[in-house]
């Protein structure tokens, strides 16, 4: 089992939309939990960071984790289509782990 | 701008040539990482160097090298380029706590 799965997609959907984007994880270790958001032909640039268990909400996203699942989340409301992007979930167990696990990322499309 | 500098862009290489993939960073970050992403694959850790001074293996490192100039610079080096090393190559500095800083990319293609 891989230390973190995210589903590749493609995902398509209509803008306006509300979008679910999702990662499990299997290092019950991990604790600092990020998403990171990749345009095409650019680098990943942060978009949402947040610590343990609990949601966090910044403009139109908001980043859930649930530690007891392992399981993360990233929803993104009212959709544009400047939104479509690849969205690369990472997480490290912080402290001297500054090394950060990366999913495969999951490439999202809104369409106008 | 403030942020992670790479440098070529661009490059095409013929197999068994060499080159050096340059990286800097103004934000005084200790830790420094190579990543190679290729399709169906994300962002796999080449090496990473902790603070100036050290560096270490990460999940691919055959086939390349890394210094760690000073606080500023890792460059990556291919000794013997390989089609196998066709891929977008990203550079990323990080603070320990405000996540990863990304370089935009170099594409390099090995024919």
């Amino acid at each position: 089992q891989k230390e973190v799965e995210q589903d590749p997609g493609p995902l398509s959907v209509p803008e306006g939309a509300i979008v679910s984007l999702n990662c499990t994880y299997s290092n019950s270790a991990f604790q600092y939990f990020m998403w990171y958001r990749q345009y095409s032909r650019k680098g990943p640039e942060l978009l949402m960071y947040t610590y343990s268990s609990g949601n966090k909400e910044d403009g139109r996203f908001t980043a859930q984790v649930d530690k007891s699942s392992k399981y993360i989340s990233l929803f993104i409301r009212d959709s544009q289509p400047s939104d479509s992007a690849t969205y690369l979930c990472a997480m490290n167990s912080g402290g001297s782990n500054y090394k950060l696990t990366f999913g495969k990322g999951t490439l999202l499309t809104v369409n106008p | 701008n403030a942020g992670v500098t790479q440098t070529p862009k661009f490059q095409v290489l013929k197999t068994g040539q060499s080159m050096t993939l340059q990286c800097a960073q103004d934000m005084n970050h200790n830790s420094m990482y190579w990543y190679r992403q290729d399709p169906g694959m994300g962002l796999r850790l080449i090496y990473y160097s902790a603070s100036e001074g050290t560096t270490d293996k990460g999940e691919v490192p055959n086939g390349y090298n890394v210094s760690r100039l000073n606080k500023r610079e890792f460059s990556l080096r291919l000794e013997s380029a390989a089609p196998s090393q066709t891929s977008v190559y990203f550079c990323a500095s990080s603070d320990y706590v405000n996540g990863y800083t990304f370089g935009s990319g170099t594409r390099l293609t090995v024919v």
